[in-house]
């Protein structure tokens, strides 16, 4: 299978825990995304790269949240002192960077924090 | 925040009735598109319209924009048990192509058989 993949699927914490995912694109796609989704929410925005440089964040992103592409591959999202608050569901993408912003989602990594 | 606002927020009908959903968003964009979420997965791309676009078809889906009323919906017909899902319409800024995409809160359909 070629498609986005996230591990772990599943994770959960205990609060004031770091929590770390890793988000595997597509081959080749220069451009990978996180996103955040809550219930009964649409995904939200954190942050995305173009190969190995972090071009954009969102102000979800506090400082206890950092993600990186090391080598323009995989990625990974670590969450520091987990709070009750991020629970969700973390959402990674990634889109071939030419042409329409089409973007392939993983299937995500669901965060309870207790 | 969420740019896009779908509507209804749910759906419900018969196998084989016709389903639309519309989406209204706030700011210019390069282009609008509509995912699925089947309960607790991740999001499956159904199709893309460009600003330039008004209207586009795949298979049973069909897709509107009217960029004079940032507006869009999509129409799913013939509709099955397995279009059972929550869906999503995302729109890129005009200003930053190949960014960040910004849902709406989505449209839960539900077909019965």
């Amino acid at each position: 299978d070629t498609g986005v993949s996230q591990d772990p699927r599943h994770k959960i914490t205990k609060r004031g825990q770091n929590v770390t995912f890793r988000c595997d694109p597509i081959s080749e796609h220069n451009r990978l995304y996180w996103y955040r989704q809550t219930l009964g929410q649409g995904p939200e925005f954190l942050t995305y790269f173009q190969n190995e440089a972090q071009l954009e964040k969102s102000r979800l992103l506090s400082d206890r949240f950092s993600a990186e592409r090391p080598k323009g591959s995989f990625s990974t999202l670590e969450i520091q002192r987990t709070e009750q608050g991020d629970s969700a569901m973390y959402l990674c993408a990634s889109s071939p960077g030419q042409g329409a912003n089409e973007q392939y989602f993983g299937p995500g990594t669901r965060l309870t924090v207790t | 925040s969420q740019q896009g606002e779908e509507d209804p927020q749910a759906l419900s009908i018969q196998e084989g009735e016709n389903a639309t959903m519309n989406c209204s968003y706030k700011t210019s964009i390069n282009n609008l598109q509509w995912y699925r979420q089947n309960s607790g997965r991740g999001l499956v791309h159904l199709i893309l319209i460009r600003s330039n676009e008004r209207e586009k078809h795949s298979g049973r889906l069909r897709v509107t924009l009217d960029t004079s009323k940032k507006s869009s919906s999509l129409l799913i017909t013939a509709s099955r048990a397995a279009d059972t899902a929550s869906y999503f319409c995302a729109t890129d800024s005009s200003e930053q192509a190949g960014t960040a995409l910004i849902f709406g809160k989505g449209t839960t359909l539900s077909v019965s058989s």
